[in-house]
């Protein structure tokens, strides 16, 4: 099934940085949903957008959709050691309107160095 | 339950074996779904159940896989005939499922490995 593109795959940051990490689909999506998962665990609901150009922020996070409906970034301001996991961007494509299936991109894996 | 519930959480069985997974969805989400994540990849689509509707399947890898929802409660994933590249956690997530847009609550999963 379609993935979509997120990148960086992985990054390797030191405790306090900023981290920002992207995600682009080939396709026009209604919503975009920004999760983390913990090892051993399910996802967890970061952050969702729901209007092209939004900007919603949760703590140290901050979401973006893209104009462009086909992107989304994620920002981590001040990184701290809980922040490690894996990140995944979602999705509603236009062309699922009407019915709840999402997509989701490949991950990138956060780790910070001591 | 607070959340959704997967059983087992580990799975280990003989390549040509069947397997039955197990999701208790949070009580009153009337969507289900079903994803498959091998080591080191996202989340793949399997199935997802709406209420009284049909199931999309169209995620499903194979005639191999299928999966079973009683009403709006309990989901069963089945694998029959197991391969070695079936060996993934499989997701459960469930959600309210009203509108276009939504929050899916997910399981821990359940490791599988086939051997």
């Amino acid at each position: 099934g379609q993935q979509l593109n997120q990148s960086p795959q992985s990054m390797f940051i030191q405790e306090g940085e900023d981290v920002s990490m992207n995600c682009t689909s080939s396709s026009i999506f209604n919503t975009w949903l920004w999760y983390k998962q913990d090892p051993g665990e399910g996802p967890v609901l970061l952050i969702a957008l729901y209007k092209a150009g939004e900007l919603t922020s949760n703590g140290r996070l901050t979401a973006q959709f893209g104009i462009t409906r086909k992107d989304s970034f994620l920002n981590i301001s001040a990184s701290i050691p809980s922040d490690v996991g894996i990140y995944f961007c979602a999705g509603q494509p236009l062309v699922n309107f009407g019915n709840e299936k999402l997509t989701f991109g490949t991950g990138t894996r956060l780790t910070i160095i001591p | 339950g607070a959340g959704v519930s997967q059983s087992p959480s580990n799975k280990v069985t003989e390549k040509g074996k069947d397997v039955e997974l197990r999701c208790d969805p949070i009580s009153g989400h009337t969507a289900l779904y079903w994803y498959r994540q091998r080591l080191g990849q996202g989340l793949e689509f399997l199935i997802y159940f709406q209420g009284n509707s049909a199931p999309d399947k169209s995620g499903l890898p194979s005639d191999r896989f299928s999966a079973e929802r009683t009403g709006e409660s309990v989901s069963t994933l089945t694998i029959q005939r197991t391969q070695q590249e079936d060996s993934a956690v499989y997701l459960c997530a469930s959600s309210i499922g009203r509108g276009p847009w939504e929050f899916q609550y997910f399981g821990a999963g359940t490791r599988l490995s086939v051997l």
